[in-house]
């Protein structure tokens, strides 16, 4: 079975610093997909990105970036030039690869940006 | 983007009585749908896997009899909840992938219903 940590229930930012969130998994699955989520106040999950296990390239968007340590088992979010609106839940998930497989949550992280 | 559409966003029902949760995928076609579970200030909990025509697959612990899950054609799963107590009171999500996104990689989730009874 598959299992995500996150080990930090609760983080804070200042609004433009940057932020790192920490995951780590546990699988003996050789392809896999990663996934950050975002959770606002209105519960509705939104992605944030997404990390293919067979690319060594960490994934990139806008101003969240992965790094994806596949030997480890590590895949970390970093949120750069923070904003309010990154306020939110995040929960890393892991999938493997195929259609019909489920998605597997860790336990979140609650940040909090101030300004 | 693809959108899955779950209805209703709240109920409050009796104790007791049953309830039904709506998932729909609004513009492409779901052969599997999942449910999940999250309780305040938790993660979301696979319940089950919604299979278009045939059973759905619980996870373990999970009433199957309680949590009854239909996903009768290829846009729809529904998910009752039967004979609901307080305990069942919870917010619960589906989702579903899109094949013509990312091979299929992609998960779409609902809004979410949240479910009080009292």
């Amino acid at each position: 079975a598959q299992t995500v940590t996150q080990s930090q229930p609760e983080m804070s930012v200042q609004e433009a610093e940057t932020v790192t969130l920490s995951c780590t998994y546990d699988t003996s699955e050789n392809n896999y997909y990663l996934f950050w989520y975002k959770q606002p106040p209105s519960r509705q999950m939104i992605l944030v990105i997404r990390q293919e296990a067979y690319k060594q390239q960490n994934a990139t968007e806008n101003r969240f970036s992965v790094n994806f340590q596949k030997a480890a088992k590590s895949f970390s979010l970093k949120i750069s030039d923070s904003q309010l609106g990154d306020t939110a839940m995040y929960f890393c998930a892991f999938m493997k690869r195929n259609n019909n497989n489920d998605m597997r949550f860790g336990a979140g992280t609650r940040l909090t940006v101030k300004p | 983007g693809a959108v899955v559409s779950q209805h209703p966003s709240r109920v409050i029902c009796k104790s007791g009585t049953s309830v039904k949760i709506e998932c729909r995928s609004l513009d492409f076609q779901a052969t599997t749908m999942f449910w999940y579970r999250q309780f305040p200030k938790q993660s979301l909990m696979l319940m089950a896997t919604s299979n278009e025509g045939s059973k759905a697959t619980y996870e373990q612990g999970v009433e199957k009899d309680k949590f009854l899950i239909n996903h009768a054609s290829l846009t729809l799963s529904t998910l009752t909840v039967t004979s609901a107590h307080p305990e069942d009171s919870s917010f619960y999500i589906c989702s579903a992938r899109d094949p013509r996104s990312r091979g299929g990689t992609e998960a779409f989730f609902g809004q979410g219903t949240r479910l009080t009874v009292v």
